[in-house]
């Protein structure tokens, strides 16, 4: 089953800089995720969100990140002024309801240097 | 909070035997999802397999069955006949049975498929 598509599949940027990663579903989804995984840890959540607005959202999340709908399509993750530790691999999930089943997307490798 | 345990840094089976994946949760909620979430290489996360926890009979996926103990918060996953292509990184998910709710992962389990 086709889930979502995340663009771009590696972005390189310098510290300091600000960042757009996006995910595009495939099919009208309601709920969307990010979540990051810093190599070799485990994968953690970062925002929900859900109505084009944010549902719940980690202690990660902090105002250096944000996220909006801004076509009605595509699902951005913003990270500004990116430091080093940004460095992991940033995934998108939808979902068709709360509790519902949560597929990813390949993911955006984010490299900072 | 919820926390997620996979005690099993690594483990390993030979091609066609049947390994054991074992994860632990703790929650104080009585309604909620489990998952085994595969990750190979490519670091894409693919779902193996959904367990919901109002049902006792535990969720089969082919070769994929889990062992769904409520009472001990226990959720280990087994895989049979096991193949070159099951070798990756598992992971055990728990998710909250209210809208938007995050995935809580494990650490991981690293699974080697020896031929």
């Amino acid at each position: 089953e086709p889930e979502v598509t995340q663009t771009p599949s590696h972005q390189v940027t310098q510290m300091g800089q600000e960042v757009i990663l996006r995910c595009v579903p495939i099919s009208n989804h309601l709920y969307f995720y990010w979540y990051r995984q810093i190599l070799g840890q485990k994968v953690e959540f970062l925002v929900s969100f859900y109505n084009n607005e944010i549902s719940e959202k980690s202690e990660i999340f902090d105002d250096q990140f944000s996220v909006e709908r801004p076509d009605g399509s595509n699902f951005t993750l913003k990270i500004r002024s990116t430091k080093l530790e940004d460095s992991a691999m940033y995934f998108c999930a939808r979902g068709t309801s709360g509790g519902d089943t949560q597929y990813f997307g390949p993911g955006t490798r984010l490299t900072v240097l | 909070a919820q926390t997620v345990t996979q005690s099993q840094p690594e483990m390993s089976v030979q091609e066609a035997e049947t390994v054991t994946l074992s994860c632990t949760y703790d929650t104080s909620e009585s309604d909620y999802y489990l998952f085994w979430y595969k990750q190979p290489p490519s670091r894409q996360m693919i779902l193996v397999i959904r367990q919901e926890a109002y049902k006792q009979q535990n969720a089969t996926e082919n070769r994929f069955s889990v062992n769904f103990q409520k009472a001990a918060k226990s959720f280990s996953l087994k895989i049979s006949d096991s193949q070159l292509g099951d070798a990756a990184m598992y992971f055990c998910a728990y998710l909250e049975e209210t809208s938007g709710s995050r995935l809580t992962f494990g650490e991981g389990t690293q699974l080697t498929v020896n031929p």
